[in-house]
């Protein structure tokens, strides 16, 4: 089984419509993360979560809420869709800095992605 | 200016060639550097990080520039298979796992 899995894969919603992605991990780590990728301008941080209690705003959080539910759980709302959302989204975890062994505190562990397509 | 930068390519390159990526990052306080690779797709999964004394993986060579805040890839005796998008991160200047994200460079291998 996937250690990071988002729901759904793929999602084509009208404009105004209130859309809900859920992320899960099994990895156990408590920092997680939520992007959007675009043609040409890369991978862009929406949200992030240092633990249950922690959530920051990244570079593009305009237009989107999250909630961290669990260790395990970060979801991403859309309060009201709008085209320019879509899409393709990436929900990310990694371990906090200070534990030893692995690769390495930075790297990040991707889900498979969201399409989102907002009409 | 963007924080990271890379040609987009695409780089066509016969198999068995040796290919090297460059990237730009403008923050002179970045701390963590690596390569991540995403297939077409598919979502991004770390290559490798990238360190001051240069490191390699197999057929893979990261090299870090401090001075000139550059990072580079070099990949020796391409496959097929090597064919993707590398991407180009850094951490951002808030430091902790926030990583900055270049566009990528997009790698196709031929026969």
């Amino acid at each position: 089984d996937a250690d990071v899995t988002q729901t759904p894969r793929n999602r084509i919603t009208k404009t105004g419509k209130r859309i809900m992605l859920e992320c899960s991990q099994t990895k156990g780590h408590d920092r997680m993360y939520w992007y959007r990728q675009d043609p040409g301008l890369g991978l862009r941080l929406i949200y992030y979560s240092f633990d249950v209690k922690d959530i920051n705003k990244g570079e593009i959080s305009d237009g989107y809420s999250v909630s961290r539910q669990a260790q395990a759980k970060f979801s991403l709302s859309l309060e009201s869709a709008i085209p320019n959302q879509t899409a393709l989204y990436f929900c990310a975890t990694s371990d906090a800095p200070g534990l030893a062994g692995g690769p390495g505190p930075d790297t990040q562990y991707f889900g498979p992605g969201t399409r989102l397509t907002v009409l | 200016r963007k924080e990271v930068e890379q040609d987009p390519g695409p780089f066509n390159v016969p198999e068995g060639a040796t290919v090297a990526f460059n990237c730009t990052y403008s923050n002179s306080a970045s701390q963590s550097f690596f390569w991540y690779r995403q297939d077409c797709r598919k979502e991004p999964k770390l290559l490798m990080s990238v360190y001051s004394s240069g490191n390699e993986d197999g057929r893979f060579t990261a090299q870090l520039n401090r001075a000139s805040q550059y990072i580079s890839l070099l990949i020796r005796d391409s496959k097929l298979s090597d064919s993707a998008t590398y991407l180009c991160v850094v951490t951002s200047t808030g430091g902790g796992n926030k990583l900055t994200f270049g566009t990528g460079t997009q790698l196709k291998v031929e026969l």
